[in-house]
């Protein structure tokens, strides 16, 4: 079965330094890899994705993200915090062969202190 | 509109009561997923629709909870006889066609279910 891990619940960086949002995965084959973020009453915002290529991927707002095979993860990344990067995010998983069977984790609590 | 949108964004039912929670996709959009998400976790798969077809229903945790998108467009979730482990965000998002791997899902605001 598939699954995904996202080992911190809360991650806090000061604003200026580099963050990273850790994602582990569990799925047989070459899934496609994810990256949402959520805000207050607010649905899933998507970030990026990664479908195949270039192992580092960028996405919206300055994010990007690192696809690494040998360790299974997909850790998000951005090289200068904001403080409006405050929110909760989500890495997904999805099999290349059935379009809705998209696996979340549980997701991270960003906070970025002025 | 602009983006997927649901309604109610709150709804309060007391257990026993029946709710509807309804999406509206991003026009043209074929397809249309629902997901359950309980406090601190992530969304949880529940029932997708390509068109009007309802292609996968596995992950809806009991039969009272019904989905339909009768014209391939607006879709319905509808629990019945609701209980307090209903309580949870219910996600609707949708995707430009039925598969591809260029097909990122949008997210709806989500309607929050209380149930008392």
């Amino acid at each position: 079965a598939q699954s995904v891990a996202q080992p911190e619940d809360q991650v806090n960086v000061a604003e200026g330094n580099p963050l990273t949002v850790k994602c582990t995965y569990s799925v047989s084959g070459n899934p496609y890899l994810f990256w949402y973020v959520q805000y207050p009453n607010r649905g899933l915002q998507f970030l990026l994705k990664y479908i195949t290529g270039d192992n580092l991927v960028k996405g919206s707002y300055g994010f990007e993200a690192e696809f690494n095979k040998s360790q299974t993860s997909f850790h998000l990344k951005k090289p200068s915090a904001l403080v409006s990067d405050s929110a909760l995010y989500f890495c997904a998983v999805r099999p290349r062969y059935n379009n809705n069977d998209m696996r979340f984790g549980a997701g991270t609590r960003l906070t970025v202190k002025p | 509109g602009a983006g997927v949108s649901q309604s109610p964004r709150y709804k309060v039912a007391k257990r026993g009561q029946d709710v509807a929670l309804r999406c509206d996709p991003i026009s043209g959009h074929v397809s249309l997923f629902w997901y359950q998400q309980a406090l601190g976790q992530g969304p949880e798969f529940l029932t997708y629709f390509q068109n009007e077809a309802q292609l996968d229903k596995s992950g809806l945790p009991s039969d009272r909870f019904f989905a339909e998108r009768p014209e391939g467009s607006v879709s319905t979730l509808k629990i019945q006889r609701t209980q307090q482990e209903d309580s949870a965000v219910y996600l609707c998002a949708s995707s430009l066609v039925g598969g591809g791997r260029y097909n990122e899902q949008f997210f709806g605001p989500g309607t929050r279910l209380t149930v008392l």
